[in-house]
């Protein structure tokens, strides 16, 4: 089925620093979600974006929802040990509520 | 949001066998929907589990493999059918409270088929 473009696919990064990872998609979207998913858990939704342009913070996380309605970034400030794990983009364009879904940000500490 | 329990949270079957995922939730939810999670993977929907009605299933996924009951608007169950160790895979629940937003999810069941 359909699959957003969600990049990168893993990060290396130190305790301490920014991440970005941003989605794509080739049709317009309504909604933007992102989750995030800790091993042997189902994802938790992290925050979900409703207006083309809306920029929306949870914590150190901040996402946005672009303008074009095609794509969507989220910022983590600060990293620290607990945001390893698998970061899932998810958008829904009609009103039959299901969610197209990106392939995955997997976040990684350095030692 | 909504909280929903997912039972069981793991099992171990035989091949040939079927085993049934139940998904109870707190509150009435407008949509549920099941999901496969294979390991290293995205999430792919299998069915929208309509309340009083059949499911509708997703394309390369059929009811006969993947029955699923929705007896009212806080539970319903998916079986895995005659299972092979390809079904091994974390099924997943997922609920969608009035006005489309609160997109919840269960904490999966962890299927290894041996």
């Amino acid at each position: 089925g359909q699959q957003l473009n969600q990049s990168p696919q893993s990060m290396f990064i130190q305790e301490g620093e920014d991440v970005s990872m941003n989605c794509t998609s080739s049709s317009i979207f309504n909604t933007w979600l992102w989750y995030k998913q800790d091993p042997g858990e189902g994802p938790v939704l992290l925050i979900a974006l409703y207006k083309a342009g809306e920029l929306t913070s949870n914590g150190r996380l901040t996402a946005q929802f672009g303008i074009t309605r095609k794509d969507s970034f989220l910022n983590i400030s600060a990293s620290i040990p607990s945001d390893v794990g698998i970061y899932f983009c998810a958008g829904r364009a009609s009103s039959n509520y299901q969610l197209i879904w990106g392939a995955g940000t997997k976040l990684i500490i350095k030692p | 949001s909504a909280v929903i329990s997912q039972k069981p949270s793991r099992d171990i079957c035989q091949r040939g066998t079927s085993l049934t995922i139940q998904c109870q939730v707190d509150s009435q939810v407008t949509m549920m929907f099941w999901y496969r999670q294979q390991p290293g993977q995205s999430l792919t929907l299998i069915a929208t589990a309509n309340q009083g009605s059949e499911a509708t299933y997703e394309s390369g996924f059929v009811i006969d493999k993947f029955p699923i009951s929705r007896p009212n608007l806080t539970f319903s169950t998916l079986t895995v059918s005659n299972m092979s160790p390809e079904d091994s895979s974390i099924y997943l629940c997922s609920v969608v409270s009035e006005g489309g937003d609160g997109y919840t999810f269960g904490s999966g069941t962890r299927l290894t088929v041996v």
